[in-house]
C-alpha cells in the first residue's frame, strides 16, 4: 500500500524562525510530489516536484526532492504568523490515463508573534 | 474567475438521513476528484470522475456512497443512511487535464473549500 509520512506532526515556533518540514514516501508508480498549505479551508498549491535535486522557491518557501532516498523537505525562512497552517505533502500515483493524490497526515505549524 | 465551488459549507444530518454534497469545478475543467478528510487525518482519495463517467472509485466505501458528474450541472457526492463515522470534511478538486497531462503541464488540482458534514 502506498504510504506518505510527514514529520513532525506539529511544530510551534516564533516569528523569524526557520522551519524544515519533512515528507517521506513509499509508493509504486511515483510521478511527482506536491506540497499544499491548508488554513481551515481549501488546500492551496505550493510546489510540485518531479526531478531530484532541483530546488523550487517561492518567496520565503523552498522545497527539494530526493528520489533516491524517497523524501522531500519544505523550508520556510523568517516565519510569520500568517504561515500558521497545516502543510500537506502528497504524491501523484496511478495508471497511465489519470492521476490521483496520496496525502500524508500533515504537519501543523503554529507561528507565535 | 470563480474557483471550485462546493456547497453547502456545513451540513448537519441525523443518523439514517441522506447527505448530498455538490461541487462545481473551475470553468473549463472537466475532471473532478472527491477527497475525504477525517479528524486528525490527511486527505483520502475517494473517486475521480469525468463528465458522465466514473473513472476511478477505488477509494469509495462499497456501500451507501455514490458519485456522479452529469453532462449539465455540478458533481454530486451522495451518502445514504449516514452514520457518525461519516462525519468529516469532504473536498472536491478539479483539473483541466487528465492525470498524466497534469504532470506535463504543471497544472495541479484546484481544491474547493470543502463541505463539513456532521452526523448527530
Amino acid at each position: 500500500e502506498d504510504k506518505v509520512v510527514q514529520s513532525p506532526l506539529s511544530l510551534v515556533v516564533h516569528e523569524g524562525d526557520t522551519v524544515t518540514l519533512n515528507c517521506s514516501y513509499e509508493v509504486t508508480n511515483f510521478r511527482s510530489l506536491l506540497w499544499y498549505k491548508q488554513e481551515k479551508k481549501a488546500p492551496t498549491f505550493l510546489f510540485m516536484l518531479t526531478s531530484s535535486g532541483i530546488e523550487k522557491k517561492s518567496g520565503r518557501l523552498s522545497s527539494i526532492l530526493d528520489k533516491k532516498e524517497l523524501f522531500s523537505i519544505l523550508n520556510i525562512t523568517a516565519t510569520q504568523t500568517g504561515d500558521s497552517a497545516v502543510y500537506l505533502c502528497a504524491i501523484y500515483v496511478g495508471g497511465t490515463s489519470y492521476g490521483k493524490l496520496t496525502f500524508g497526515q500533515g504537519t501543523i505549524l503554529t507561528v507565535h508573534p | 474567475n470563480a474557483g471550485v465551488m462546493q456547497n453547502p459549507r456545513h451540513l448537519v444530518r441525523r443518523r439514517g438521513q441522506e447527505a448530498r454534497l455538490r461541487c462545481s469545478p473551475m470553468k473549463g475543467h472537466s475532471h473532478v476528484y472527491w477527497y475525504r478528510q477525517l479528524p486528525e487525518e490527511g486527505l483520502k482519495f475517494m473517486v475521480y470522475l469525468q463528465k458522465e463517467n466514473i473513472i476511478d472509485e477505488s477509494g469509495m466505501p462499497k456501500e451507501r456512497f455514490s458519485a456522479e458528474f452529469p453532462k449539465e450541472g455540478p458533481s454530486i457526492l451522495r451518502i445514504q443512511q449516514v452514520v457518525r463515522g461519516d462525519s468529516a470534511a469532504y473536498f472536491c478538486a478539479s483539473s483541466h487535464d487528465s492525470g498524466t497531462r497534469v504532470l506535463v503541464t504543471n497544472s495541479p488540482l484546484h481544491f474547493g473549500n470543502g463541505t463539513r458534514l456532521t452526523v448527530t
